[in-house]
């Protein structure tokens, strides 16, 4: 079965700069890959996803890059803000499959 | 548009006593629900998986069942808990129609077994 590895577990970084979160999969079937952020106490929400028909997909600040030769995929974070402080857990899927394999999450901190 | 309900939002019960957590679903038909654990500051562990009424799928045994006894109902339940099964449960759901693969997850019910 599919299965994702995330990596860091933990990224600091200053309020302004940028934060790159990196995901591996091993089933080169997988077509769809969504982003999760969850705030201290909260509810994991879908903040970008992206499919296999493309490269990489932007919103506002935040931009997700697929390699599917490599296999891998990265959630890029620009000019952070304290408010980015959260963990963020990528996913991959295929199409028919009936659940997600998230990875294992990466807890992303935002220094003032 | 689709909303997804859980209660009770928190949670704190004897060792041994049961459990019944419910979730419920609106505005969507024959949606995949979902059933997830996370204990403090850990992952997302799938529990449950359900992909129509009375189907359920186990990912992890455990003194944990489901029930989906309705198409937009799912719950998850425990004869007698146990102080590990603490942690921060959450209900999604996914709605395989029409390129749509992603969770939306319910606000969770924090339980703590004492």
């Amino acid at each position: 079965g599919e299965n994702v590895e995330q990596h860091p577990s933990t990224l600091s970084v200053q309020e302004g700069d940028s934060a790159v979160i990196k995901c591996t999969y091993s089933d080169s079937a997988s077509n769809y890959f969504p982003w999760y952020k969850q705030e201290l106490g909260k509810r994991p929400q879908l903040i970008i996803d992206i499919r296999s028909n493309v490269g990489e997909k932007k919103d506002q600040r935040i931009a997700v890059t697929l390699n599917k030769t490599a296999k891998h995929f990265s959630l890029h974070i620009t000019e952070t803000q304290p408010e980015d402080s959260a963990v963020y857990f990528c996913a991959a899927s295929m199409q028919g499959a009936q659940k997600l394999v998230f990875g294992q999450g990466t807890r992303l901190t935002i220094n003032p | 548009s689709q909303t997804i309900h859980q209660w009770p939002a928190t949670l704190v019960q004897p060792v041994g006593s049961p459990l019944s957590l419910e979730c419920t679903v609106e505005g969507t038909s024959n949606p995949n629900l979902y059933w997830y654990r996370q204990a403090a500051g850990r992952g997302l562990q799938l529990l449950f998986y359900s992909v129509g009424i009375g189907q359920i799928s186990s990912e992890v045994p455990q003194n944990l069942s489901a029930s989906r006894p309705q198409d937009r109902q799912f719950i998850l339940s425990s004869k007698k808990l146990l102080l590990s099964d603490s942690g921060f449960y959450l209900c999604a759901w996914r709605n395989d129609g029409q390129g749509v693969y992603g969770y939306t997850f319910g606000s969770g019910t924090r339980l703590t077994v004492v």
